[in-house]
């Protein structure tokens, strides 16, 4: 079956450490996204990445990392500079990359992320 | 700026009722598109439907329908005959025509009473 996967589903994490949220697609789409969505608010860009080799910051990156070495792999490291890092995160994939035009967002299960 | 507004935050219905969900956005590109998405408590976002800014049709998909009105910049979301099934958060999306950024709204907590 074509989709996104995200793992793990829960994860926990003492404070001071790096996590790293793995995402994975096999849909042969180009761009890939991370969201962070706490409660009550909508979704907040993190990082994006329109082609392999190459991302771009979003409105939160600060304290997050990311790499792209393979087009079906997104994986992002919330490392111990980010100040609150409890919350939902969310992969998204689209079809379109480096054309520009806009294309539709497909989004994985999600990782809840709790920092003890 | 872009920015979408869902000013109904939680939205509480008996089953077999009908429900509209209110969407308003805010852009200065003449091309654009609009999204609905729908997040089950498992909590994946659940694609439902994609506009561009030329289709003012509005669109039904079973029980279903959205009404796309420029004028008002607004693309609200109607349930027919709502179900327990419906009870999720919908979120309202704003895109450019090109660049892939996606703007979200608050969203809309549904909870469908049986």
């Amino acid at each position: 079956d074509g989709g996104i996967t995200q793992s793990p589903k829960y994860l926990f994490r003492k404070e001071g450490q790096n996590v790293t949220l793995s995402c994975e697609q096999n849909l042969n789409h180009d761009a890939m996204y991370w969201y962070r969505q706490d409660p009550g608010q909508g979704l907040r860009l993190i990082y994006y990445s329109q082609i392999v080799n190459d991302f771009q910051k979003g409105d939160i990156a600060e304290g997050y990392s990311v790499s792209r070495e393979k087009k079906e792999s997104f994986p992002l490291t919330v490392t111990s500079a980010q100040k609150n890092p409890t919350a939902f995160y969310l992969c998204a994939s689209s079809l379109a990359g480096t054309s520009g035009f806009t294309d539709t967002q497909y989004f994985g299960p999600g990782t809840r992320l709790t920092v003890l | 700026a872009q920015k979408v507004t869902q000013a109904q935050t939680e939205i509480s219905v008996v089953e077999k009722e009908d429900v509209t969900l209110d969407c308003v956005y805010e852009t200065r590109d003449t091309t654009y598109y609009l999204f609905w998405y729908k997040q089950p408590p498992s909590g994946e976002l659940v694609f439902l439907i994609r506009r561009n800014s030329f289709d003012e049709q509005n669109e039904i998909s079973g029980r279903y329908s959205w009404n796309f009105q420029k004028s008002t910049s607004s693309f609200n979301f109607t349930i027919t005959a709502s179900q327990v099934v419906d009870s999720a958060v919908y979120f309202c999306a704003l895109s450019e025509a090109t660049g892939n950024q996606f703007y979200f709204g608050t969203g809309t907590s549904l909870t469908v009473i049986p």
